[in-house]
């Protein structure tokens, strides 16, 4: 089945600086979403992007299908941001099978 | 709205109980999925239903079972609890409309098997 790596698995930063993470699929996709889970285990969805660029607030996500993988941007963090945040994705042949990447674990610090 | 919501919040059972968790959505969305979570680790797909009468299995589905009665409700059982089974989980629901998808989770279930 297809597989979904994040990176990096941990991330600590001081409030307002800018990060980066990353999330690597092995094969075509159909859907791939971003989701945060705040330190209370809620699950909030960010995005829906299987392909191209989208922009909500300080978040921002870009899909590069043809390589395979998608970024998501967080500008001016907050503590707030802190927590998972998991990409998941839906392979072309697995109709409704969302599969999860581990999550980047991430620590805003004031 | 309420959401989707989900009981019990917190179980306790013994090796070899069966249980059954709750999960309801009252947004009329046709997908509905259960998953669970470890410590450290993604969700992972256990079932799946992409409307009433309609299930299917996930990457775990092993142990459990589920059914599909109407649009609202999307209950999870436990056959014969093993620790193995110790989790947490989430049921999610969710509509796709226009090339677009939004999932919406409930609060989860934390299950503790001895």
């Amino acid at each position: 089945g297809i597989q979904v790596e994040q990176s990096p698995p941990d991330l600590i930063l001081q409030e307002g600086a800018n990060s980066t993470l990353r999330c690597n699929f092995s094969d075509s996709v159909n859907n791939l979403q971003w989701f945060h889970q705040n330190p209370w285990g809620q699950l909030i969805n960010l995005f829906y992007i299987p392909s191209g660029t989208k922009q909500n607030g300080r978040l921002s996500a870009t899909t590069v299908a043809t390589e395979r993988y998608s970024l998501l941007y967080i500008s001016s963090s907050q503590t707030t941001d802190s927590g998972v945040y998991f990409c998941a994705v839906e392979g072309m042949d697995s109709s409704y099978k969302l599969i999860f990447g581990s999550g980047t674990r991430l620590l805003v610090r004031p | 709205n309420a959401g989707v919501t989900q009981t019990p919040k917190f179980q306790v059972l013994k090796t070899g109980q069966s249980m059954t968790l709750q999960c309801a959505q009252d947004m009329n969305h046709e997908y509905m999925s259960w998953y669970r979570q470890d410590p450290g680790m993604g969700l992972r797909l256990i079932h799946y239903s992409v409307g009433a009468g309609i299930t299917d299995q996930g990457e775990v589905p092993n142990g459990y079972n589920v059914s599909r009665s109407t649009t609202e409700d999307f209950p999870l059982r436990l056959l014969s609890a093993a620790p193995s089974q110790t989790s947490v989980y989430f049921c999610a629901s969710s509509y796709r409309s226009g090339g677009q998808e939004t999932q919406y989770f409930g609060p989860g279930t934390r299950l503790l098997v001895l």
